[in-house]
Parts: structure tokens; sequence; C-alpha cells
């Protein structure tokens, strides 16, 4: 099992460019989360999905998109990159079959904006 | 809005030593609370669950409690070593149907050999 995958590990990108950050899981959970988490702050949800097809806004939306087409994948699109957005990318999920299930994340992703 | 908070920000104590990290959060309806590891340049790793209807968990040199009614969680870590140094966040998951996480903003440790 590789549990939670993302790529690539770290990122470059110019104000104005695009990107998706991937995220891949083989623990077929629903539930995925993209997070991002800037210097010395928490974990600030950005995107939600509870399962193929579906997905929601969290706290911090704008700028980013999502899609779901699979159980395992979830990948995040930066469509204009912004400087605002350099931040390190977590990706998690959730099984939630039980009271104790908890989140799984992947290593991250750090992105800086230039 | 539920919001969670960490004090100290960073904490460094000698070897051996036996500490306490804080957590609280505003609104008490929550379905569990969470204690999650991090290390430089990596992921977040689950410690402990408590559920919103226990007081405590524990596991090996780790002890979580949970005081509902004061909104407030701590993190107990016995004889301390220098690889408990990291960061630790608390997260509130505020309900059963709601999958969201509220993370606090973590306390760096610093375990002084």
């Amino acid at each position: 099992n590789a549990g939670v995958t993302q790529t690539p590990k770290f990122r470059i990108l110019k104000i104005g460019q695009s990107m998706t950050l991937q995220c891949a899981q083989d623990m077929n959970h629903n539930y995925m989360y993209w997070y991002r988490q800037d210097p010395g702050m928490g974990l600030k949800l950005i995107y939600y999905s509870v399962g193929a097809g579906i997905t929601d806004k969290g706290e911090v939306p704008n700028g980013y998109n999502v899609s779901r087409s699979t159980t395992e994948d979830f990948p995040l699109r930066l469509e204009l990159a912004a400087p605002s957005q350099t931040s390190v990318y977590f990706c998690a999920t959730l099984r939630d079959e039980s009271r104790t299930d908890t989140q799984y994340f992947g290593p991250g992703t750090r992105l800086t904006v230039l | 809005k539920q919001e969670v908070t960490q004090i100290p920000a960073a904490l460094s104590v000698p070897e051996g030593e036996n500490l306490v990290l804080n957590c609280s959060f505003t609104d008490s309806a929550i379905y569990n609370l969470q204690w999650f590891r991090q290390d430089p340049g990596k992921g977040l790793t689950s410690l402990l669950l408590i559920q919103s209807s226990q007081r405590e968990q524990t596991s090996g040199r780790l002890n979580a409690s949970l005081d509902k009614s004061s909104g407030r969680s701590t993190l107990y870590i016995a004889a301390s070593q220098p690889g408990d140094s990291a960061t630790y966040l608390c997260a509130v998951r505020p309900g059963f149907g709601n999958e969201k996480l509220t993370f606090g903003t973590g306390t760096r440790l610093t375990i002084i050999p």
C-alpha cells in the first residue's frame, strides 16, 4: 500500500501560470481533501470530496478548482497562480466507516509563486 | 465558526521531562478531537483520536484528555525523548455527517538532549 501520494514534491511557478497538483490513494477511501498550510499556521481546507463525482468548497477555495472522476484521484488545479498561493499543499483521505477512523495525509507539495 | 487555538506556539524542554501541550476550541459541539504529529517537510500523522463521549485516550507515552464543557484538550508526553521533537497539531471534527476538520496552528516542540 502506497497510501496517499502527491506529485510533484516541489514546484516554482511564475505569476499567471497554471498547474495541477496530483493526489492519488490506493486505500479505497471515499473522502478526499485538499489543505494548504502557510508558515506558522494550521491547515486550511480548500476543497473536499465525499466520493467520485462529488466535490465541495472548503474554507479557502478561491483560485483553485478540483475534480473527482475516480475514487483514487483528486487533482487540484491552479489556473492563474498568484504569490498568495505560495504554500505547502496537503492531500488527505478518510474512510469514515467507524467512529475511530482518521484522516491519512500525503507528504505534501511545496509551491512557490514568484 | 469553530476556532481552535494552541498555546504556546513553540516549546523547548530538556530530555526526560514530562510535558503538556494545550488545545482549546470555541464550540463544544464536537464529534471527536484528534492530535497529529508533523515532522519537518512531512505530512501529518495521527497520534490519538478522542471521541466526544470519551475523557482520555492513551498510546504508549502519550495521553490525550478531553474536556468538552470547557473546550479544552491536552496532550501529555511522558519521559520526553529527542525523537519527540516535531510540531503537534490538534483538530476537531464538528459532527457526524460533517467530515471536515478544523485545525489549530500547532505547537513546535523541541526536546533538548
